[in-house]
């Protein structure tokens, strides 16, 4: 079966610094990849989405992810974090041709200190 | 427009109630899905509607479990005779027709359910 791991569970940066979050996935097909992400008090969103094409997306609020799959990794990066990113995120996947269920990481627990 | 609700938001039962939780998804969205999540765990599927085809079940822990969807509107999530390992909360999610839009979910706020 599937999964997805999230390797950080917590990360703590101050403003400015860069920031790199580990996804990857265990699968021997196609997938679809997703970040979302959990704002305090808010819903699950979507960050960005890789389907297909050019392996490097960009998502809201400056953030980006690079699908490599040859390490079946899709890593989410953002040059320089505010206070304002301070949130859980999650990585997932979706089989392609499996139905839409996602599958998802455990969420890595990101806080930005002033 | 008004996005996926869920309600309660909170539910606090004993062990061997039963207990309903409710989603509305976004109107127009075909899809409609239930996820859980327990303490320091990530979000795990539980089951997924799609139009009239039959739902896929494989997600759900046990036959305590059962939900339904009129149409494509309003769906519950059924719990029965509730155990301590059923505290989490539960997540609905509704997603457009078509295929590459219909792999964005939209999440609501969640249902908070304590089994004490």
């Amino acid at each position: 079966a599937q999964s997805v791991s999230q390797h950080n569970h917590h990360v703590i940066l101050s403003e400015a610094a860069s920031l790199e979050l580990g996804c990857n996935y265990s699968y021997g097909g196609t997938v679809n990849l997703f970040w979302y992400v959990q704002y305090p008090g808010q819903h699950l969103q979507l960050l960005l989405k890789y389907f297909s094409g050019d392996p490097l997306v960009k998502g809201i609020k400056g953030f980006e992810a690079e699908f490599i799959k040859s390490k079946f990794s899709f890593n989410l990066r953002k040059p320089s974090v505010q206070w304002s990113d301070t949130a859980e995120y999650f990585c997932a996947l979706i089989l392609t041709g499996g139905g839409n269920k996602l599958t998802f990481g455990t969420g890595t627990q990101l806080k930005v200190e002033l | 427009g008004a996005g996926v609700s869920q309600s309660p938001s909170n539910k606090v039962t004993e062990k061997g109630k039963d207990v309903e939780l409710r989603c509305d998804p976004i109107s127009g969205h075909t899809a409609l899905y239930w996820y859980r999540q327990r303490l320091g765990q990530g979000l795990e599927f539980l089951i997924y509607f799609q139009g009239n085809s039959a739902p896929d079940k494989s997600g759900l822990p046990s036959d305590r479990f059962s939900a339904e969807r009129t149409g494509e509107s309003v769906s519950t999530l059924t719990i029965q005779r509730t155990q301590q390992e059923d505290s989490a909360v539960y997540l609905c999610a509704s997603s457009p027709p078509g295929r590459e839009a219909g792999n964005e979910q939209f999440f609501g706020p969640g249902t908070r359910l304590t089994v004490l």
